[in-house]
């Protein structure tokens, strides 16, 4: 089954600095999704990816997808208060019938 | 995106009875739905695939007999933790599959007594 590992577990910044989370696969990646949850909230989808390279940008999030397909960065620029929360990475198990296996997560505090 | 909703959004129940926790999907008409079951500080994990007019698959290690899926309308689908007991209690969401993506319900936090 598709292991997901999200690297730091936890993080604190303040408010106003860039912040980066990673998502490491041990298989393929055939779609990548990020989503961000508040705690005992649903998960807002925030992006998918699944070409190797690709990078996609939305107001001040940006995720990139590596070459290989097997490791996930995403990036907050100048980071607000709005921007916490846990960040979850969820793959496409078995290349298109989008069962998602999911890492642990990210979980951002941000100082004001 | 779709938009989802989960009734009830919380529920408490003594152990032994059976609860049910109901997935809308409010503008999207979804052939396919999932089923989570997210433990505190745990990532989500997927119960089951929910599919319109037919039976639900579910992943290994998941009871069908006491994790019920019903998805009798392209709107609907229901889960129904039978005989529940205190190792059930967990935090329930559910999602639709529209476009390659997944867009969730607020989820259902379950409290078995």
């Amino acid at each position: 089954s598709q292991e997901l590992e999200q690297s730091p577990q936890s993080l604190i910044v303040q408010e106003g600095k860039n912040l980066t989370i990673n998502c490491t696969s041990s298989k393929t990646l055939y779609g990548l999704y990020w989503y961000k949850q508040k705690y005992g909230e649903g998960l807002i989808f925030l992006m998918m990816l699944q070409k190797g390279g690709e990078e996609k940008s939305h107001e001040k999030i940006t995720a990139k997808l590596d070459e290989k397909k097997q490791q996930s960065s995403l990036h907050i620029t100048a980071s607000q208060p709005s921007h916490a929360g846990i960040y979850l990475c969820g793959a496409d198990n078995t290349g298109g019938n989008n069962r998602l296996a999911f890492g642990k997560g990210n979980q951002v505090v941000v100082i004001p | 995106g779709a938009v989802v909703s989960q009734h009830p959004s919380w529920v408490i129940c003594k152990s032994g009875t059976s609860v049910k926790i109901e997935c809308r999907s409010l503008d999207f008409q979804a052939t396919t739905m999932f089923w989570y079951r997210q433990f505190p500080k745990q990532s989500l994990m997927l119960m089951a695939t929910s599919n319109e007019g037919s039976k639900a698959t579910y992943e290994q290690g998941v009871e069908k007999d006491k994790f019920l899926i019903n998805h009798a309308s392209l709107t609907l689908s229901t889960l129904t933790v039978t005989s529940a007991h205190p190792e059930d209690s967990s935090f329930y969401i559910c999602s639709v599959r529209a476009a390659d993506t997944q867009y969730f319900g607020p989820g259902t936090r379950l409290t078995v007594l």
